[in-house]
């Protein structure tokens, strides 16, 4: 019962290096997010996908890439790691993408530091 | 501009009493409204929702109230717990751009159960 699977939980990078987050989900839900919780604040929504191949902006988009190549997997890239994406980062998946009756299920997180 | 606020960041409360977390909102176009719940090191789980047609919504010791014309949103916990003890985050949906809807979240209360 894996639900929404993150890796890695942990990653310290440098300024200027690059990573991808891996995001897994076995619901067969179309709708996947990116989200990100500074410490005292709620989530921001990076990224989020209605399908395989298509992929749209959330609120804080810059900085980071996804694509979206099947139904399962949804990859978030950080190209120049900067100070300011230090954050803990959330995936997300629903079955109709938040309408009535159609809760985001949650993955446990990656934190990631850049120094 | 915080369209989703929870203007208590934390709660403390005995166990066995009533827990009263509260929420309010801005953009009267949200049409559904979540609860979630956050333990440290994991991601946020959901709790329970409540659509705009409805005022109440229980499951189990926990009740959702929404008043729609104050434009805000409780939640009740009976009897509090200590394993109640974690983030609760409030969040919002509404339709945004043809068929898709956004989740908007506020920062979470931090409830504490003392036994």
């Amino acid at each position: 019962n894996a639900g929404v699977t993150q890796t890695p939980k942990f990653r310290i990078l440098k300024i200027g290096q690059s990573m991808t987050l891996q995001c897994t989900q076995d619901m067969n839900h179309n709708y996947m997010y990116w989200y990100r919780q500074d410490p005292g604040m709620g989530l921001k929504l990076i990224y989020y996908s209605v399908g395989a191949g298509i992929t749209d902006k959330g609120e804080v988009p810059n900085g980071y890439n996804v694509s979206r190549s099947t139904t399962e997997d949804f990859p978030l890239r950080l190209e120049l790691a900067a100070p300011s994406q230090t954050s803990v980062y959330f995936c997300a998946s629903s079955r109709t993408g938040g309408r009535v009756g159609s809760p985001l299920h949650f993955g446990n997180g990656t934190r990631l530091t850049v120094t | 501009d915080q369209q989703v606020k929870q203007n208590s960041p934390s709660l403390s409360v005995q166990e066995g009493r009533i827990s009263i977390l509260n929420c309010d909102y801005t953009n009267s176009m949200f049409d559904y409204f979540l609860w979630y719940k956050k333990y440290p090191a994991e991601g946020p789980t959901f709790l329970i929702s409540i659509s705009s047609i409805k005022d109440k919504n229980e499951d189990g010791r926990f009740t959702v109230f929404l008043n729609k014309s104050a434009k805000h949103l409780s939640l009740h916990i009976v009897p509090s717990q200590p394993g109640d003890s974690a983030v609760y985050f409030c969040a919002a949906s509404a339709r945004s751009g043809g068929s898709n809807y956004k989740l908007t979240f506020g920062k979470g209360t931090l409830l504490t159960v003392n036994p």
